[in-house]
């Protein structure tokens, strides 16, 4: 089965540490995007990749970063400097054509949670 | 700049009658847009686009949309909902001229769909 996996579903993290977000795709694609999603604010781009080893700031990169060392791979890490990390996280990817006009398709999903 | 609205936070509908979310967009050239919808604690699935030609698009599930340019809308419809059609859905533009952000998508907030039995 091609598509987008996220690991882990559920994710608990203490205040002061970092975690990393897993997201897998095996659809070729090029372009990778982490979104984070809070009650009543539909979903918020915190950072994208458009090819490997290039990434760039969404509206809301600052306590995250990223990484892009594999076509297929795109982990997100929560740092501890993130004030409010508790939300639902999100991760998507689109092929790269000229035309510009392809759907992003999405992962199940990580619920990350400060305790 | 780019941006979205759906200016329903819910909407209430019962099994068999229509439904419609609105969705109206902000954007300095000419759009494509989107539509998704979100089961609790799942991803977001696609259901349609707008790119070019006919108004009216038809996607999955039975859902459709109308493109109005001359109001900058997008509102979705089905003409008989289903208790299964309840939960949240948003909608999404991108912006054809953005040449320094290709692909990505400005979404609304969402609308949560119940349909009542």
């Amino acid at each position: 089965d091609g598509g987008i996996t996220q690991s882990p579903k559920y994710l608990f993290r203490k205040e002061g540490q970092n975690v990393t977000l897993s997201c897998e795709q095996n659809l070729n694609h090029d372009a990778m995007y982490w979104y984070r999603q809070d009650p009543g604010q539909g979903l918020r781009l915190i950072y994208y990749s458009q090819i490997v080893n290039d990434f760039q700031k969404g509206d809301i990169a600052e306590g995250y970063s990223v990484s892009r060392e594999k076509k297929e791979s795109f982990p997100l890490t929560v740092t501890s400097a993130q004030k409010n990390p508790t939300a639902f996280y999100l991760c998507a990817s689109t092929p790269r054509t000229s035309g510009n006009d392809n759907e992003q398709f999405f992962g199940p999903g990580t619920r990350l949670t400060v305790l | 700049a780019q941006s979205v609205a759906q200016p329903e936070d819910q909407v209430n509908v019962a099994e068999g009658n229509p439904l419609t979310v609105k969705c109206t967009y902000s954007v300095s050239g000419n759009p494509y847009l989107f539509w998704y919808v979100q089961y609790p604690n799942r991803g977001l699935q696609f259901l349609l686009k707008y790119i070019t030609g006919d108004n009216l698009v038809k996607g999955s599930y039975g859902f459709e949309a109308e493109f109005n340019k001359s109001q900058s809308s997008f509102h979705l419809k089905k003409p008989s909902a289903l208790v299964s059609d309840s939960a949240l859905y948003f909608c999404a533009v991108r912006d054809i001229g953005a040449t320094d952000s290709w692909g990505k998508l400005q979404f609304g907030a969402g609308t949560q769909v119940v349909v009542t039995p």
